[in-house]
């Protein structure tokens, strides 16, 4: 059974840097053909894709946010690190990690997300 | 990557048809046959509803279907009941990520 679950700061100050872990089980990210994606969900609005690392340690990000996230694996641990930098109040959403399936280039399973807030 | 266009709002009484589209480009939908659909209730996680552009994974009713034309998907929910009211999205591989749609609420009248 596949689960993954979101961690990090509920709350940042405008100009910090967000630092969230997804933790998962259920798979090995050091398989071939697996992927872990960040997504993020503002109030009230729509899915916008971040950031994704593969098993072979590829990775891929959003043009419009490259500059300012980075993205890690830890493979003993399982779990998936994104790191945002310059944060400000539009980055307030929820943040959700996904599994991909990458033959069906699928984010399959969620987790539960974790809403972050950006204010001072 | 510009977002997928979806309808903004879709409604349908009990037991009706609806079909949600999913308008991108030649460089996402229309390149490749990897479009999935997502159901999400307010407050919950998206649920993986097709992937591949008209597969259903394990557990999600015959009800939804899923089907492309050129650079639109759609989403096709039949005999529709009132837990099918959600908001749903499309999200395509655009060969370097991935792009998501705007988003529908499907409201059940």
């Amino acid at each position: 059974q596949i689960t993954l679950k979101e961690s990090g700061p509920t709350l940042v100050k405008p100009t910090q840097t967000l630092t969230l872990t997804c933790t998962f089980s259920g798979f090995s990210l050091s398989t071939s053909g697996v992927g872990v994606g960040w997504i993020r969900q503002p109030p009230g609005k729509a899915l916008e894709w971040l950031a994704l690392i593969y098993w072979n340690d590829d990775k891929r990000y959003s043009p419009s946010l490259k500059s300012r996230l980075t993205i890690t694996k830890d493979t003993s641990k399982n779990q998936v690190v994104l790191t945002m930098t310059n944060m400000d109040p539009v980055d307030t959403a929820t943040y959700y990690c996904a599994h991909i399936e990458v033959v069906a280039a699928t984010p399959d399973y969620w987790g539960q997300g974790t809403l972050v807030t950006v204010s001072s | 990557q510009s977002a997928l266009t979806q309808p903004a709002s879709v409604s349908g009484s009990p037991g009706q048809s609806i079909t949600i589209s999913c308008t991108g480009t030649s460089s996402d939908v229309g390149s490749y046959n990897l479009v999935s659909w997502y159901q999400q209730h307010p407050g919950k996680a998206p649920k993986l509803m097709i992937y591949e552009g008209s597969k259903r994974p394990s557990g999600v009713s015959n009800r939804f279907s899923g089907s492309k034309s050129g650079n639109t998907a759609s989403l096709t929910i039949s005999g529709l009941q009132a837990e099918d009211e959600a908001d749903y999205y499309c999200c395509s591989y655009a060969g370097n990520l991935y792009v998501f749609g705007t988003g529908t609420k499907v409201t059940v009248l």
